[in-house]
């Protein structure tokens, strides 16, 4: 099947800080990409669907000012979580859509 | 989209069969069941998909009723390693769809 990565697979920042989690499709191209985010014990939770070349679609709750997207080529979609704080602390997961939707191994955030 | 109903967590053997049934009665015509399954700490996996007929990969089966309020996805061997959260999801149109996950079911195989 399609592969999707993500970079870093874990990341420990400083509260106030910023952190860029990027996710690439890396045998397809892909206009569409999602974000989720999963905390301990808990389903998958959809952030945001991010379209190439024009704005993410937040869903209902999330902050497009504190969870920046940007879905600059086919094949990157970046997920900035800004001024982070250690409730922002969560395993974050993107995928992208080619038939089925493919999933990265997701990003380990951890706020201190 | 239709909701889905799973019970949260079951247990089989090492290399018999693991049956995860899924109940969504209020799936419409034009709505498929998809299969994902989550291992510890990874991203979600496709396992299989189906709208009306049983389909079988070299995943697994799903089993579909012919009323389409339920259906059982099988593994037939289950080994350690199908150990993991099994979602059922219900949508339309899954190029133009967003997943939605419920709370899947904890499938753990015992040696």
């Amino acid at each position: 099947g399609a592969v999707v990565s993500q970079h870093p697979s874990r990341v420990i920042c400083k509260s106030g800080t910023s952190v860029k989690i990027e996710c690439r499709s890396l045998d397809f191209q892909a206009t569409t990409m999602f974000w989720y985010r999963q905390f301990p014990k808990k389903s998958l939770m959809l952030m945001a669907t991010s379209n190439e070349g024009s704005k993410a679609t937040y869903e209902q709750g999330v902050e497009k000012d504190k969870f920046l997207i940007n879905h600059a080529s086919l094949t990157l979609s970046t997920l900035t979580v800004t001024s982070a704080h250690p409730e922002d602390s969560s395993f974050y997961i993107c995928s992208a859509r080619l038939g089925e939707q493919y999933f990265g191994p997701g990003t380990r955030l951890t706020v201190t | 989209d239709a909701k889905t109903t799973q019970p949260p967590s079951m247990d089989c053997a090492e290399g018999r069969a693991a049956n995860l049934p899924c109940n969504h009665s209020t799936i419409s015509g034009n709505e498929y069941v998809y299969w994902y399954r989550q291992i510890h700490s990874q991203g979600p996996q496709y396992i299989i998909h189906g709208l009306k007929n049983n389909e079988t990969n070299e995943m697994a089966s799903l089993i579909i009723t012919e009323d389409r309020k339920s259906s059982t996805l099988i593994l037939p061997h289950a080994t350690l390693r199908d150990t993991a959260v099994y979602y059922c999801i219900v949508l339309r149109n899954f190029g133009n769809e967003k997943l939605t996950f419920g709370t899947g079911t904890r499938l753990t195989i015992i040696p």
